[in-house]
């Protein structure tokens, strides 16, 4: 079975500063998707950004980038030019790509908050 | 997209009840999952239906837990004899396909159970 670790359970950064997010996974599965999801405070998780595991090139959505570390399991996200609204639980998530495999494996979430 | 609404937004029920909870899709997705997510923790995957077939289950799915989607439309989760246990948040998602497709997430069930 596949699990997802994020070491950190609390980060803290200053706004416009970067700040990054680690997370590592298990899997014995060569190919599948790994994603950053953002849940607010009392609010909805939205996708931040999303990585296929055959893609050597790390994905960039905006601020928010992706450190994709295959041979490690390894898949930080880096927020640049942090801002107040960025605040919230942050989650990695795997999912098999496999033709049934399509639940979503989360890690326990960071929980990033911005200083004024 | 009017986006993946869910039904109630919160319950409180005693320790015994049966709870229904619904979930209504983005109408063009034939994908929907069912999650739970306790306090500090991230979220569990409980189900998943492709249309009106329900394709996987987790062991977390206990005999007290159903859940169908019969027009492959919305989709509703029963908890039968609540226990305290359950006392969680539910999430609802869905997307249109698997891999690198998107879910998207529901605001959540708040069960609290007394």
């Amino acid at each position: 079975a596949q699990t997802v670790t994020q070491s950190q359970p609390e980060m803290s950064v200053q706004e416009a500063e970067t700040v990054t997010l680690s997370c590592t996974y298990d899997t014995s599965e060569s190919d599948y998707y790994l994603f950053w999801y953002k849940q607010p405070p009392s609010r909805q998780m939205i996708l931040v950004i999303r990585q296929e595991a055959y893609k050597q090139q790390n994905a960039t959505e905006n601020r928010f980038s992706v450190n994709f570390q295959k041979a490690a399991k390894s898949f930080s996200l880096k927020i640049s030019d942090s801002q107040l609204g960025d605040a919230a639980m942050y989650f990695c998530a795997y999912r098999s790509a496999k033709e049934y495999g399509n639940k979503l494996v989360f890690g326990a979430g960071t929980i990033l908050r911005v200083k004024s | 997209d009017t986006g993946v609404s869910q039904d109630p937004r919160h319950k409180i029920t005693k320790r015994g009840q049966n709870v229904t909870f619904r979930c209504d899709p983005i109408s063009e997705h034939n994908r929907l999952y069912w999650y739970r997510q306790t306090l500090g923790q991230g979220p569990e995957f409980l189900t998943y239906f492709q249309n009106e077939a329900q394709l996987e289950k987790s062991r977390l799915l206990s005999d007290r837990f159903s859940a169908e989607r019969p027009k492959g439309s919305f989709s509703t989760l029963e908890i039968q004899r609540t226990e305290q246990g359950d006392s969680a948040m539910y999430l609802c998602a869905s997307s249109r396909g698997g891999g690198i497709y998107e879910q998207y997430f529901g605001p959540g069930t708040r069960l609290t159970v007394t």
